[in-house]
């Protein structure tokens, strides 16, 4: 399966603290996007890195592909306890054509 | 608001009744998404339309039958559901598919 695992499943910080989830994947992509979705509601997107590039940022969001690997990191930095939320990536892969495929999220909870 | 829109947010129904999820999308993109999310469960693709045509059903059971009249308007019948068809059903669009996808806010549907 494509489909991208993150790691680790659920992570606990305190306010102000840095955040890193993994994401990884198994076959080429032409790109690869984080979303995050608050608890019982739709999913929104924060950023997509291409396939040709190592690293984005966006505000307090850093996101980095290593497609050696066949992995991406996302950091939150000087976390907020608005940042709890599940985040999942989502590979666009070179032979799917028509759909994203979403991984199976990581729960953050920051504590105030 | 990401421009995508749902209704019913919440809906209970019994087995031998049907019903409809609507989604509208006001971004004026070309592709729209089902997808069904339960607990402890990764995100599932259930089907995707391109310029209001069918291009993708992962294997979805006949009881529920997407319907796209135009671009801007999803709709999912749901006919003789069983209880493990409890879920937070969400909807998406994007400008093409593969691209970065914006989601409602989901319909919360239980099955008695």
């Amino acid at each position: 399966s494509q489909q991208g695992e993150e790691d680790p499943q659920a992570l606990s910080i305190q306010e102000g603290e840095n955040a890193t989830m993994n994401c990884s994947y198994k076959t080429s992509i032409n790109n690869l996007q984080w979303y995050r979705q608050n608890s019982g509601r739709g999913l929104v997107h924060l950023i997509l890195i291409r396939s040709n590039e190592r690293e984005k940022h966006s505000g307090r969001l850093r996101v980095t592909l290593d497609t050696s690997k066949k992995s991406s990191s996302l950091l939150i930095t000087a976390s907020r306890a608005a940042d709890t939320a599940s985040y999942f990536c989502a590979t666009d892969w070179e032979a799917a054509g028509n759909k994203l495929t979403f991984g199976g999220g990581t729960r953050v909870l920051v504590k105030p | 608001e990401t421009g995508v829109t749902q209704t019913p947010r919440h809906l209970v129904m019994g087995m031998t009744n049907k019903k409809s999820l609507k989604c509208e999308q006001h971004l004026g993109h070309n592709a729209m998404y089902w997808y069904k999310q339960s607990a402890k469960k990764p995100l599932e693709l259930m089907f995707v339309y391109s310029l209001e045509e069918r291009v993708e059903n992962n294997s979805v059971p006949s009881r529920f039958s997407p319907e796209c009249p135009n671009s801007s308007h999803l709709f999912l019948h749901l006919h003789t559901l069983q209880p493990e068809d409890s879920a937070l059903y969400l909807c998406a669009s994007s400008q093409f598919a593969g691209d970065t996808q914006y989601f409602g806010p989901g319909t919360r549907l239980t099955v008695l």
